[in-house]
Formats: structure tokens, C-alpha cells, sequence
């Protein structure tokens, strides 16, 4: 089983809808959520953390299940723009794994005119 | 946010030979540096984490003879490819974390270096 598994999709949405990412992670002792963002051939870049109360970032909200181990990122009023790839990270506990990143593989999002 | 830089951007190079790729924080202290190696439409697969003024530290299945890491200074690493093959062909990511105290620190990452062996 992977560490971080998400859909890959491709999503293809067209502008103004609201499309949702769901991700699962399998080490219960993780302890950072974040949602990056990858353009093609680019580097992966932080849009939000993941917080266990939910939170927000204008058209962006990211959810935490910790007990379900459930990630999700909400888009409303999707736009141009937002077509990328959206992965899902975790960032592991302590000892040897501290700070290391595992990233899922990322859903594909396309919003269209 | 902080900037970290990669070089060269892409290279091309023929089957045996080495190549080294540099990651640099340029304005701030990495305590630590990360290599990545992502496949086309698969994620980014951590290749080992580079302490300064230590060894690095592999992942399972990533031959560090293959793999040279140096991190000599706290904004500098290298990752040398050596005597590259086909296989080895690559998006190749560092990335850096800042040296600040306590809680998570962000990792910052380099806008990669696209490596063909021919």
C-alpha cells in the first residue's frame, strides 16, 4: 500500500466550478499536512498546510481526518489558472523519518473555458 | 518565500558519464537538503536527505555509490550521477530547509534539472 494515495484523476472542470481532492495516508504518526502545486515540468510549490480544525485560503480549503488519516482540498470558482497538478504531502514523525516529505502521486486538475 | 537555485536547468549527456548537479539556498541557511528524482507522470520520490558536514542518509533501493551526495556547506549540495545510463534519466529536485528553531520548517524547493542520458 502506498504511503499517500490519491485519485489521480485527470479532474476536467469548467470555469466557476468547485471540484474536491481527496487523499488517504497510511502512517498513523505523521504529523504536517500540506496540499503543493505543480505545474508541468516545474517544481512542486506549497499552496497550503492542513490544519485539524480545517482551514482557508480564499477559493482554497483543505480538511484533516486524522482519525479516518483523510486529507481533502476544496476549490470553489475554479479558474484557468488553477490547472495543475495538486499533490498531497505528508510529512512523517520523529527519529530517522523527521522532516521527510512522502508525497502522493497528484491528481491532475484542467479547468476549461 | 526563500529561494533555492539548481544547476545547470537540463542536461544531456552520453551513457558512462558523470554528471553533478548543484542545489543552492541562496538566501538562507539549510540545515538540511533533500534529493528527489520524479518520473514522468509519477511523484516525487525522495532519493536521500543530506545533513551539512555529514553523510547523507539513502532511501531504500537508492545506490549511494551511484548517487554521490556532498553538502559542504550550509547552502550548498551536490548530487553527482555516476557513469549514467539511459535508465537514469530524470526530473532531479532538491530541495532545502531553513535553520530556523522548533516546529516544522517549510522545505523550499529548487526548480529542478531535467537530466537525459542518451
Amino acid at each position: 500500500r502506498k504511503e499517500v494515495e490519491q485519485d489521480p484523476g485527470p479532474f476536467n472542470v469548467p470555469e466557476g466550478a468547485t471540484v474536491a481532492f481527496n487523499c488517504t495516508y497510511s502512517n498513523s504518526a505523521s504529523q504536517s499536512f500540506f496540499w503543493y502545486r505543480q505545474d508541468c515540468r516545474k517544481e512542486p510549490k506549497l499552496l497550503m498546510s492542513v490544519y485539524s480544525s480545517g482551514n482557508e485560503d480564499g477559493r482554497f480549503t483543505a480538511q484533516l481526518n486524522r482519525a479516518s488519516q483523510y486529507i481533502s482540498l476544496l476549490i470553489r470558482d475554479s479558474k484557468l489558472s488553477d490547472s495543475a497538478t495538486y499533490l498531497c504531502v505528508v510529512n512523517n514523525a520523529g527519529g530517522t523519518s523527521y522532516g521527510k516529505l512522502t508525497f502522493g502521486q497528484g491528481t491532475i486538475l484542467t479547468v476549461h473555458p | 518565500g526563500a529561494v533555492v537555485s539548481q544547476h545547470p536547468s537540463r542536461v544531456i549527456c552520453k551513457s558512462g558519464t558523470s554528471v553533478k548537479i548543484e542545489c543552492r539556498s541562496l538566501d538562507f541557511q539549510a540545515t538540511t537538503m533533500f534529493w528527489y528524482r520524479q518520473f514522468p507522470k509519477q511523484s516525487l520520490m525522495l532519493m536521500a536527505t543530506s545533513n551539512e558536514g555529514s553523510k547523507a542518509t539513502y532511501e531504500q533501493g537508492v545506490e549511494k555509490d551511484k548517487f554521490l551526495i556532498n553538502h559542504a556547506s550550509l547552502t550548498l549540495s551536490t548530487l553527482t550521477v555516476t557513469s549514467a545510463h539511459p535508465e537514469d534519466s530524470s526530473f532531479y529536485i532538491c530541495s532545502a530547509r531553513s535553520r530556523l528553531a522548533g516546529g516544522y520548517n517549510e522545505q523550499f524547493f529548487g526548480p529542478g534539472t531535467r537530466l537525459t542520458v542518451l
